[in-house]
């Protein structure tokens, strides 16, 4: 399966605690971007990274987040401190970015399911 | 924020041609129109774009008014699998935006 793949697909943790998530984009896809998705709600965009650099960030992603993509590869969010309100799916999407109409659609992973307790 | 509009939810018969509206009157010239759907539990999955003509694709085909205001996604013989989140999205294509903006869709439920 050559999708997007995000690990791992469940957590579970006690607020406080720190959590990292990874996503593995689609390996020709230079654009990575992560979202966050609550219960009855449309995903929200968190950031995006082309190759390794970070282009944007939402105002969502609060100081206690950290996003990596160091190879421009895979990425990792980092979510510190948790707290009970970062209970949410967290979805990785991958895309080709070309400066012309079409092309640039988003593959989605399955998304990390966060519970946090 | 959104910048479409969406009835909340929809029902269609099994085989049967499901069409979704989506209204979005402050689109820009440059600015596509996109429709992805989720299925329970997955993640969003594209299914066509397009900026001013008639798009079809093997999933579904793609209205788009002349005015540009307003699309409809047609899945032209629905099936159960198809019940899912659809979403209706306008952003400029190609690389000079990246994140995709998403409000509360249209859930489609595909009955026997």
């Amino acid at each position: 399966d050559t999708g997007v793949s995000q690990d791992p697909r469940h957590k579970i943790t006690k607020r406080g605690q720190n959590v990292t998530f990874r996503c593995d984009p689609i390996s020709e896809h230079n654009r990575l971007y992560w979202y966050r998705q609550t219960l009855g709600q449309g995903p929200e965009f968190l950031t995006y990274f082309q190759n390794e650099a970070q282009l944007e960030k939402s105002r969502l992603l609060s100081d206690r987040f950290s996003a990596e993509r160091p190879k421009g590869s895979f990425s990792t969010l980092e979510i510190q401190r948790t707290e009970q309100g970062d209970s949410a799916m967290y979805l990785c999407a991958s895309s080709l970015a070309e400066l012309r109409a079409s092309g640039d659609e988003q593959f989605f992973g399955p998304g990390t399911r966060l519970t946090v307790l | 924020d959104a910048k479409t509009t969406q009835p909340p939810s929809m029902d269609c018969a099994e085989g049967r041609a499901a069409n979704l509206p989506c209204n979005h009157s402050t689109i820009s010239g440059n600015e596509y129109v996109y429709w992805y759907r989720q299925i329970h539990s997955q993640g969003p999955q594209y299914i066509i774009h397009g900026l001013k003509n008639n798009e079809t694709n093997e999933m579904a085909s793609l209205i788009i008014t002349e005015d540009r205001k307003s699309s409809t996604l047609i899945l032209p013989h629905a099936t159960l699998r198809d019940t899912a989140v659809y979403y209706c999205i306008v952003r400029v294509a190609g690389g000079s935006q990246g994140n995709l903006i998403f409000g509360k869709g249209t859930k489609l439920s595909v009955k026997p």
